[in-house]
């Protein structure tokens, strides 16, 4: 298994544009987290999955960005209508409910930055 | 406050210990764990500890738990300039793991 695995890992854009990441878990992880984490903070919680269920949603996460994960293994993160504020390394984490630790592994991110 | 805590940064000469600290304020919490970043990269699971277990022991690193206090610790044992790093304490809350801000550490010869 190659791990948690994210793309793009840089993407550029324009202020108003919309984009969308990739990640792709863990093989046989049920759980995937998606946060956020700028400069000199530590990861911030956006949502998380349990196969295809969004069970959980931060109040961070506005209207303008939607997490998808149809078919229980890979998942996408939208975000309309970028804004400034929106620069920021997303990270994604997988777990498992098998493992007696259930700890998140993460993808190397990708980095966005709004231009 | 935060709800996990962290001091910014800890400066040691390399072949000593370190020793990052964490306070977290979920008692109910089963798991805590601590990463470790690398500029520009995600972040690496170094070790996670039950909340029912007071001490931890993995190769040079040491994880001290203090239920009551709500502390957390981190032992790097023989630290290298390898790990100069940025080390984050989590907290898990109904599966969902919660940082802190995050331990920068420099190791200097």
């Amino acid at each position: 298994d190659t791990g948690v695995s994210q793309n793009p890992r840089h993407k550029i854009t324009k202020r108003g544009q919309n984009v969308t990441f990739r990640c792709d878990p863990i093989s046989e992880h049920n759980r995937l987290y998606w946060y956020r984490q700028t400069l000199g903070q530590g990861p911030e919680f956006l949502t998380y999955f349990q196969n295809e269920a969004q069970l959980e949603k931060s109040r961070l996460l506005s209207d303008r960005f939607s997490a998808e994960r149809p078919k229980g293994s890979f998942s996408t993160l939208e975000i309309q209508r970028t804004e400034q504020g929106d620069s920021a390394m997303y990270l994604c984490a997988s777990s498992s409910t098998r493992t007696r630790g259930t700890e998140a592994f993460f993808g190397q991110g990708t980095r966005l930055t709004v231009v | 406050g935060e709800d996990v805590e962290q001091s910014l940064f800890l400066s040691v000469r390399e072949g000593d210990s370190s020793v990052i600290n964490c306070t977290y304020t979920d008692s109910s919490s089963t798991y805590l764990y601590w990463y470790k970043q690398e500029p520009g990269a995600g972040l690496q699971l170094l070790t996670y500890i039950f909340s029912n277990m007071d001490m931890k022991q993995d190769q040079r690193l040491t994880v001290l738990l203090n239920k009551k206090d709500k502390h957390l610790s981190l032992r790097i044992a023989d630290t290298q300039t390898g790990d100069s790093a940025i080390y984050f304490c989590a907290e898990s809350r109904s599966y969902i793991p919660t940082f802190g801000r995050g331990t920068s550490l420099i190791v200097h010869p």
